[in-house]
């Protein structure tokens, strides 16, 4: 298994503005994901992070508005840029150990945007 | 496309039930199945991971069962609890992925003292 944090845990940002989520690891991983989750919603895939590469994006999701960094093995940020009120959701982030397929989430950061 | 569906949306029973909570997916060829919990406004909890081969999975009072060939999961839980209350999600590989997950909507689940 495996234990992951993230920061913050929510926040409250006002429209135009970016925040940048961190998600840690507490060992290293190859395959580590972004998801959002809407209000209501079920989640949606945004990107892989990939280490030392860019960002495998999903369709609807772009780079100039989600662009992630992925240091190391254990760490990864996630940026939302130039927020608006439908920004307004749970970002999650996860990982695979890659032994068995089964992926591990984080505790999520709740965003609202005003 | 992989699409995964759930039913019921939601459920409520009263404490010491038995009940099943299913999961349909659109695209057969799936590597593994994936049940988490979510409780309000946390993170997900991985509850059993199927993998392909096999048929089914337990832990405790969870038994997830798999039937690739029809799209079909199906997860028991036995005796249930007010600690159940939370919603359950499935999730599958995104086709032609087998890591990139795809998620159902989710049964919400409400268990009565």
């Amino acid at each position: 298994s495996a234990v992951i944090s993230q920061k913050p845990s929510r926040d409250i940002c006002q429209r135009g503005t970016s925040l940048t989520i961190q998600c840690q690891v507490d060992s290293q991983v190859t395959m580590m994901f972004w998801y959002r989750q809407q209000p209501g919603q079920s989640l949606t895939l945004i990107a892989t992070a990939n280490q030392g590469s860019e960002a495998t994006y999903e369709s609807g999701f772009v780079i100039d508005k989600f662009p992630i960094s992925r240091p190391n093995l254990t760490f990864s940020t996630l940026t939302v840029s130039n927020m608006s009120p439908e920004d307004s959701s749970i970002y999650l982030c996860s990982v695979d150990p890659g032994v068995s397929y089964e992926q591990y989430f984080g505790p999520g950061t709740r965003l609202t945007v005003t | 496309k992989q699409e995964v569906t759930q039913i019921p949306a939601a459920l409520s029973v009263p404490e010491g039930e038995n009940l099943v909570l299913n999961c349909s997916f659109t695209d057969s060829a799936i590597y593994n199945l994936q049940w988490f919990r979510q409780d309000p406004g946390k993170g997900l909890t991985s509850l059993l991971l199927i993998q392909s081969s096999q048929r089914e999975q337990t832990s405790g009072r969870l038994n997830a069962s798999l039937d690739k060939s029809s799209g079909r999961s199906t997860l028991y839980i036995a005796a249930s609890q007010p600690g159940d209350s939370a919603t359950y999600l499935c999730a599958v590989p995104v086709s032609g992925s087998a890591r990139q997950l795809t998620f159902g909507s989710g049964t919400q689940l409400t268990v009565l003292p």
